[in-house]
């Protein structure tokens, strides 16, 4: 039972690059977030999938796209990557996205955009 | 509209000593509270929540956090503070609106010898 996976641990990107953050839960829960920590900010919602088929905006939501592929995986795409976009990028489950639940956070993924 | 505050940034015990980390929140509503950990290069870890059942919560690895609403307070304690307690700790609340996760901004903690 691996949890919630992430992958790459690491990238650079140059500024208009593109690439995607993947990551995959193994616990069967419905809802999968992802969220960017940026230095004593704490960590935001860019977007979030309450179930397998549906995807809505958090707070931060400009410049990404998300893809709830099936119940497992939930990847998160930087289409144009900008350096405002450097930042470490965590995704999260929980089971029903229902407010006393805990989520469950992956490793994360460190981006720098040059 | 729901915020938290965690007053200090950056707290230093030795270790042996206790530990406070205070988080205050603001909510028009009884809120959902949570204290994450998150150790360095390391995803965030649940430690505790509080969830409107008793006040007074314990969690993992002897930490423990009081919910007074009176105050609008959910701060963080552990008696006897490890090495291996050197790490960021966030505090939580849920949003009415949509109950997704508001986080504070976080406070580092260091440990001495």
């Amino acid at each position: 039972n691996a949890g919630v996976t992430q992958t790459p641990k690491f990238q650079v990107l140059k500024t208009g690059q593109s690439m995607t953050l993947q990551c995959a839960q193994d616990m069967n829960h419905n809802s999968m977030y992802w969220y960017r920590q940026d230095p004593g900010m704490g960590l935001r919602l860019i977007y979030y999938s309450a179930s397998e088929g549906t995807t809505d905006k958090g707070e931060v939501p400009n410049g990404y796209n998300v893809s709830r592929l099936n119940k497992r995986e939930f990847s998160l795409r930087l289409e144009s990557a900008a350096p405002s976009q450097t930042s470490v990028y965590f995704c999260a489950s929980s089971e029903m996205g229902l407010r006393q639940e805990t989520q469950y956070f992956g490793p994360g993924t460190r981006l720098l955009v040059l | 509209a729901q915020s938290v505050t965690q007053l200090d940034s950056h707290v230093s015990v030795s270790e042996g000593t206790p530990v406070l980390l205070r988080c205050n929140y603001s909510s028009s509503y009884s809120p959902s509270l949570f204290w994450y950990v998150q150790h360095p290069n390391k995803g965030l870890q649940l430690l505790l929540k509080y969830t409107s059942a008793a006040t007074l919560v314990k969690g993992i690895n002897g930490f423990e956090a009081e919910f007074k609403k009176s105050e609008t307070s959910f701060h963080l304690t552990k008696p006897s503070a490890h090495m291996s307690d050197a790490a960021e700790y966030f505090c939580v609340v849920t949003r009415l609106s949509d109950y997704k996760l508001s986080f504070g901004a976080g406070t580092t903690v260091t440990v001495r010898a």
